[in-house]
């Protein structure tokens, strides 16, 4: 079955440090892969996207992740965390015979000072 | 701009008592989504509208319907709100053929007392 997994569901980091959110996905055949970004009591936000070709792709507020073929991962990354980053953070793949867009269960971010 | 736009953006309603949330969209799209999304989990699609064709999610329970009289506009309806119902309601649109990205937004917060 198609599914996508975050095993983190809660991180926190210290201002100015760097961020990694990890993400593994399993689709028959590579899938289209997104991660979204929800603000509390807000909708989610298009933080990238990884359609096909170079396998590090750029984002919105800083953010980029690598597309890993051979460990089905799709890592979203932030070299320096700001507190306005605090968030939860929902890597989501779609593609196979439905084509729905499928969700991990989230990742919480607390930045602390 | 605010290119999917939710209404109203917090909904109390009293337990029974049908419901009725909104969603527009400027983007010409012609795919609308709802999904419901309960506190600290991911969102769960409930059904779609490819133009005027009604997709039912298979465990969307009937008391959820939902109308789409233009491109434009795209209404869920609760027929009998239970306690369960309570969650936040999120809007997204696509277009098909470009990649399928799927944008969203800021979403309804429904209460049920």
């Amino acid at each position: 079955a198609q599914s996508v997994t975050q095993p983190d569901i809660h991180i926190t980091v210290s201002e100015g440090a760097s961020l990694e959110l990890r993400c593994n996905y399993s689709y028959g055949a590579t899938p289209y892969l997104f991660w979204y970004v929800q603000s509390p009591g807000q909708g989610l936000q298009l933080l990238l996207k990884y359609f096909s070709g170079d396998t590090l792709v750029q984002g919105i507020k800083g953010f980029e992740a690598e597309f890993k073929r051979s460990q089905s991962s799709f890592n979203l990354r932030k070299p320096s965390v700001h507190w306005s980053d605090a968030a939860e953070y929902f890597c989501a793949a779609r593609g196979g015979a439905t084509n729905k867009l499928i969700f991990g269960t989230g990742t919480l971010l607390a930045v602390q000072p | 701009d605010a290119m999917v736009i939710q209404n109203p953006r917090y909904q109390v309603t009293q337990f029974g008592k049908p419901v009725t949330l909104s969603c527009s969209q400027t983007l010409n799209h012609n795919v609308m989504y709802w999904y419901q999304q309960k506190s600290s989990q991911a969102p769960k699609l409930l059904f779609h509208y490819y133009d005027k064709d009604f997709n039912n999610e298979a465990d969307t329970p009937d008391n959820f319907q939902s109308r789409r009289p233009n491109t434009s506009f795209c209404f869920l309806d609760i027929r009998s709100p239970g306690l369960g119902d309570a969650a936040m309601y999120l809007c997204a649109t696509s277009r098909v053929g470009q990649g399928s990205i799927q944008y969203f937004g800021a979403g309804t917060r429904l209460s049920v007392l």
